[in-house]
């Protein structure tokens, strides 16, 4: 049984493009969870998603969207990057009041 | 002040030693993670607690949930527990708030 699997691995991407990050939860997760960490920094929460809809957000700017297909799966969209914005983005599954569990991450560097 | 609160920061220890790492929250939990991060990234669920202690193999984590501490406990520590070890818990809603986690390197 495949765990969480991210996808890309590590992007490169210039200033004031957009990037588009995949995730798959593991078999049976509904619901799935983006976060960000910075080098050095703790995870910082993004965004929920559960039954194709946003139930919770973090403090980032709208410039951070999402999406949840009906197969669970999902995807962060981050627009108009900035230098800021590069960091490790984790996702994360889980059914509600179980273990969650994460995948390795994706890499993205703004230059 | 951060939600959740670890301490130490770094800690070094020398094979075989017993390792205590510490958590404090100040918010209301339903559950408290335990998860452990390797330098290439990705993150390891140890444990998930609400109430308890949880013991898997040489991991030994407790909550005190009147205190809103918890900690893990590493016996027998061996050069490939170095890792960062990062304190997490879930509110009302599922979302995580991670505490800045403690950096364990253990020598031989």
């Amino acid at each position: 049984d495949a765990g969480v699997t991210q996808s890309p691995t590590h992007l490169i991407k210039t200033r004031g493009q957009q990037v588009t990050l995949r995730c798959s939860p593991k078999s049976g997760h509904d619901t799935v969870s983006w976060y960000q960490q910075a080098l050095g920094q703790g995870p910082q929460f993004i965004f929920q998603y559960y039954e194709e809809e946003e139930r919770q957000r973090g403090n980032f700017p709208d410039r951070f969207s999402g999406h949840q297909f009906p197969n669970y799966s999902s995807e962060l969209n981050v627009n108009a990057l900035l230098l800021g914005d590069s960091a490790l983005y984790l996702c994360a599954s889980s059914l509600v009041g179980n273990t969650i569990y994460f995948g390795e991450g994706s890499w993205l560097t703004v230059v | 002040k951060n939600e959740v609160e670890q301490s130490p920061q770094n800690l070094t220890a020398q094979e075989g030693e017993f390792i205590t790492i510490n958590c404090s929250y100040s918010v209301g939990i339903s559950a408290l993670h335990w998860l452990q991060q390797h330098p290439g990234g990705g993150i390891v669920s140890l444990f998930m607690l609400s109430s308890g202690k949880k013991k898997h193999g040489r991991l030994i984590a407790t909550i005190n949930i009147q205190e809103k501490h918890s900690s893990l406990h590493i016996t027998a520590s061996h050069p490939r527990d170095s890792a960062v070890y990062i304190c997490a818990v879930t509110g009302t809603a599922s979302k995580l708030t991670f505490g800045t986690g403690t950096r364990l390197q253990v020598t031989l």
